[in-house]
């Protein structure tokens, strides 16, 4: 079974300041990271992937994550968050000798001006 | 191209009838997903197709629920007969799946169906 957990359901920071989402996940053998905005009444639209290589993955709009396979997490960053960046945030994973993507509940983001 | 497309964006339909829905995946993708979005249980899975066959229904909550994929090209979620708890978002996604240079899926709008 595979399963992701993102422990926080909302974050909150000021413009400006760093902001991280926090994600775990639990998978057979290779795991496919991803990561996943939603804004109101929007589909899911598609930020950035770990596949293989490099543990730190660089993504849309200036978003970033890093893979840690002892840890099991794929947490996301941003340097300097934007009032633009308050959304729904999602974290996916799939194995890698699979088709089933399953996602986290996602975290709620909320950038103060 | 246009991405995935689903119809209907809106669905209200009375308890007891049935609904479907329409997805149209992006060209070329081989993988397609149907999900369910609640305020209550966030984001599920229901099925998933590979080359038109599906792979996994253990998310389809009840018979009351089936999904075909006839053709690459087409999709559809029947729920009959429907009832007040199937209210939510559906949404489509499709992905090429193979390989590792193109594996992220891509979401179509979704469907708010409302049954009352």
């Amino acid at each position: 079974a595979q399963s992701v957990a993102q422990p926080e359901d909302q974050v909150n920071v000021a413009e400006g300041n760093p902001l991280t989402v926090k994600c775990t996940y639990s998978v057979s053998g290779n795991p496919y990271l991803f990561w996943y905005v939603q804004y109101p009444n929007r589909g899911l639209q598609f930020l950035l992937k770990y596949i293989t290589g490099d543990n730190l993955v660089k993504g849309s709009y200036g978003f970033e994550a890093e893979f840690n396979k002892s840890q099991t997490s794929f947490h996301l960053k941003k340097p300097s968050a934007l009032v633009s960046d308050s959304a729904l945030y999602f974290c996916a994973v799939r194995p890698g000798n699979d088709y089933k993507l399953s996602f986290g509940a996602g975290t709620t983001v909320t950038v103060r001006a | 191209d246009a991405g995935v497309i689903q119809s209907p964006r809106h669905e209200v339909t009375e308890m007891g009838q049935e609904v479907t829905l329409r997805c149209k995946p992006i060209s070329g993708h081989n993988s397609l997903f149907w999900y369910r979005q609640t305020m209550m249980r966030g984001l599920e899975l229901l099925i998933y197709f590979n080359n038109n066959v599906p792979i996994d229904d253990s998310g389809m909550p009840e018979d009351r629920f089936s999904a075909k994929m006839p053709n690459a090209s087409f999709s559809t979620l029947k729920i009959q007969p429907s009832e007040p708890r199937d209210s939510a978002v559906y949404f489509c996604a499709s992905t090429h799946g193979q390989g590792t240079s193109r594996t992220e899926a891509f979401f179509g709008q979704g469907t708010r169906l409302t049954v009352v």
